[in-house]
């Protein structure tokens, strides 16, 4: 099956840091990634769709300066919280899909927990 | 964002129990999705519907594709504790896996031995 990997598992940092989070599919090719945000006890929310070698498009009301994407491979999309505050601790998802088949679906990755001290 | 109104948002039942949650929304999808959530993980795929009014199966879990594509249900058999997590349905309205999904708020499931 789909495999889709997330590097850190969790990471704790200072206020006013910038964090970069990996997302790698390991065993296809990703056109497309995903990264959503998700509270506790909540459902995951879209924060933007990410396209190999184009710019992410953004969810609205999701700062594209605070919260960089880039997806530079087709097996490797990265999101980095930038000046990261105590209020972007959340738990953050990426998804990746391996082709255009509608009979195709996203394969979610393990998650990341990021804590902002 | 959007959302899917999803139902019941908790349940707590017997090991052995049957188990039904469903979701529905005022737009037409063309694919629905069902996942499961543990805590501190992602969340995998359990079932995923193509066509109004199909009814796949996945062990002890069924879910059915509407008829009106707006609504989808998720039915588990003979609960034991390893259900235990939380279920999400999610909508696609596009024709290819690109599209967004709209994830519906999630059924927590306990299941008391």
């Amino acid at each position: 099956g789909a495999v889709v990997s997330q590097h850190p598992s969790w990471v704790i940092c200072k206020s006013g840091t910038s964090v970069k989070i990996e997302c790698r599919s390991l065993d296809f090719q990703a056109t497309t990634m995903f990264w959503y945000r998700q509270f506790p006890k909540q459902s995951l929310m879209l924060m933007a769709t990410s396209n190999e070698g184009s710019k992410a498009t953004y969810e609205q009301g999701v700062e594209k300066d605070k919260f960089l994407i880039n997806h530079a491979s087709l097996t490797l999309s990265t999101l980095t919280v930038t000046s990261a505050h105590p209020e972007d601790s959340s738990f953050y998802i990426c998804s990746a899909s391996g082709s255009a088949s509608r009979t195709d679906t996203q394969y979610f990755g393990p998650g990341t927990r990021l804590t902002v001290l | 964002g959007q959302q899917l109104n999803q139902s019941p948002q908790s349940m707590f039942i017997q090991e052995g129990e049957d188990v039904s949650m469903n979701c529905t929304s005022s737009s037409i999808f063309n694919t629905w999705l069902w996942y499961k959530q543990d805590p501190g993980e992602g969340p995998v795929l359990l079932i995923a519907l193509y066509k109004a009014g199909e009814l796949t199966s996945n062990g002890r879990l069924t879910a059915q594709f509407g008829i009106t594509r707006k609504d989808s249900f998720l039915n588990i058999s003979a609960s034991i504790p390893s259900d235990v997590g939380i279920y999400f349905c999610a909508g696609r309205a596009g024709g290819t896996s690109y599209g967004k999904l709209t994830f519906g708020q999630g059924t927590i499931l306990t299941v008391h031995p």
